[in-house]
């Protein structure tokens, strides 16, 4: 399809466990951005690339957190020695443009389960 | 001030009314919007986007910024049961290309 796309929809994994999220953005979406979405609440900024560059990962809630998009498209979130509060949807987002502030396009999310 | 706020409702209205969906900002927040519809389970979907001060609409769906008073909404004329979702009021943050949201409308239309 032309949209964002994200795999798996769903993963659980036990605490302590690395796991893996991958983001394959529009294709020639210059920007791609991750979120995360606990219940009930808006999504809350990850870190963000402009091709290959990471240009913002102050959202990454601690070092277990690590993005890559080594070759300008596809990009996977890892997250080592999973804790129960990471629990929650991760979204990934891109757009079309270099400039700021353009519209993203969301994926349908992976939702992270904790166990 | 949270950078971008919300109402998380429920806000219910019947079939065919108009649902007025309001946000304010702060100034951490740049002057472009977003609003998103987001069903149950599902990823959030952009319906609006507005740059500049005044109205836009698009079908039944207008949004109008107030840069002013600090204030987006986002108005759904005829109402349909199909528009019942959670609606996110996003803004872009100033000096970087994310995007700050709201935590959310629920909108309830009954038949």
């Amino acid at each position: 399809g032309a949209g964002v796309s994200q795999s798996p929809r769903y993963k659980v994994a036990k605490r302590g466990q690395d796991v893996a999220l991958r983001c394959d953005p529009i294709s020639g979406h210059v920007s791609l951005f991750w979120y995360q979405q606990a219940l009930g609440q808006g999504p809350e900024f990850l870190t963000y690339f402009q091709n290959e560059a990471q240009l913002d990962k102050s959202g990454l809630p601690s070092d277990r957190f690590f993005a890559e998009r080594p070759e300008g498209s596809v990009s996977t979130l890892k997250i080592q020695r999973t804790q129960q509060e990471d629990s929650a949807v991760y979204l990934c987002a891109s757009s079309l443009v270099l400039q700021g502030n353009q519209p993203q396009h969301f994926g349908d999310g992976t939702r992270l389960s904790i166990l | 001030q949270k950078e971008v706020e919300q109402n998380s409702g429920p806000l219910s209205v019947p079939e065919g009314a108009i649902a007025s969906l309001n946000c304010t900002y702060s100034d951490r927040v740049s002057q472009s919007f977003f609003w998103y519809r987001q069903y149950s389970g599902k990823s959030p979907e952009l319906i609006m986007s507005i740059y500049s001060n005044g109205d836009k609409e698009d079908g039944r769906f207008t949004a109008q910024l107030n840069k002013a008073s600090q204030y987006v909404s986002l108005l759904i004329r005829d109402s349909q049961p199909s528009d019942s979702a959670t609606y996110l009021c996003a803004g872009g943050a100033i000096n970087t290309d994310k995007l700050i949201f709201g935590t959310g409308t629920r909108l309830q239309v009954f038949p």
